[in-house]
């Protein structure tokens, strides 16, 4: 399978503990991006990589949150500190710029990391 | 600001009938626009993207979607639903490189 892959699937955590994901994206994308989605709502923006390069945060990135692409292939999201309200699915999703030069890429999504904070 | 508005949270149509889920965008720049399924427990998967090359656009799985400009709109549109239908569906806006805004999502259910 040559899809987008992240680990762990699921994670339920104590308040407080720290958590950290892992995003393996399609291998040939040099664009990788976290979002994250609560219950009914749609994905929310969080980050953004070209390369090992992080171009965006979002505002809804708080300080307690850190992400890293050290060598411009997989990505790992970590939580310090976490809170009830960090209890979501963390996506992961990658894509290759191509001809257009990105306004039209298509970005190809993992199945997605569900975090329960207890 | 850019923004993205799908006017029903929840859609049920009974299989074999047409299927319309609407989104209506606001943006300051031409956006890319995007269709995405996600089924229960699985990753979101494209059903199709405007690009400016043609209104009508064409998806997978028979849907289709129409840019209208002055409407703001593209709305998603399927002539026969299937069982299989039954998803989360999401209307995504890209107005730069990163700018990316999903808007909430309309579930759609296909009774037997």
């Amino acid at each position: 399978d040559t899809g987008v892959s992240q680990d762990p699937r699921h994670k339920i955590t104590k308040r407080g503990q720290n958590v950290t994901f892992r995003c393996d994206p399609i291998s040939e994308h040099n664009r990788l991006y976290w979002y994250r989605q609560t219950l009914g709502q749609g994905p929310e923006f969080l980050t953004y990589f070209q390369n090992e390069a992080q171009l965006e945060k979002s505002r809804l990135l708080s300080d307690r949150f850190s992400a890293e692409r050290p060598k411009g292939s997989f990505s790992t999201l970590e939580i310090q500190r976490t809170e009830q309200g960090d209890s979501a699915m963390y996506l992961c999703a990658s894509s290759s710029p191509g001809l257009a030069g990105g306004m039209t890429d298509t970005q190809y999504f993992g199945p997605g990391t569900r975090l329960t904070v207890l | 600001a850019q923004s993205v508005t799908q006017l029903d949270s929840h859609v049920s149509v009974s299989e074999g009938t047409p299927v319309l889920l609407r989104c209506n965008y606001s943006s300051s720049y031409s956006p890319s626009l995007f269709w995405y399924v996600q089924h229960p427990n699985k990753g979101l998967q494209l059903l199709l993207k405007y690009t400016s090359a043609a209104t009508l656009v064409k998806g997978i799985n028979g849907f289709e979607a129409e840019f209208k400009k002055s409407e703001t709109s593209f709305h998603l549109t399927k002539p026969s639903a299937h069982m299989s239908d039954a998803a989360e569906y999401f209307c995504v806006v890209k107005t730069s490189y990163d700018k990316v805004i999903f808007g909430p999502g309309t579930s759609l259910s296909v009774i037997p």
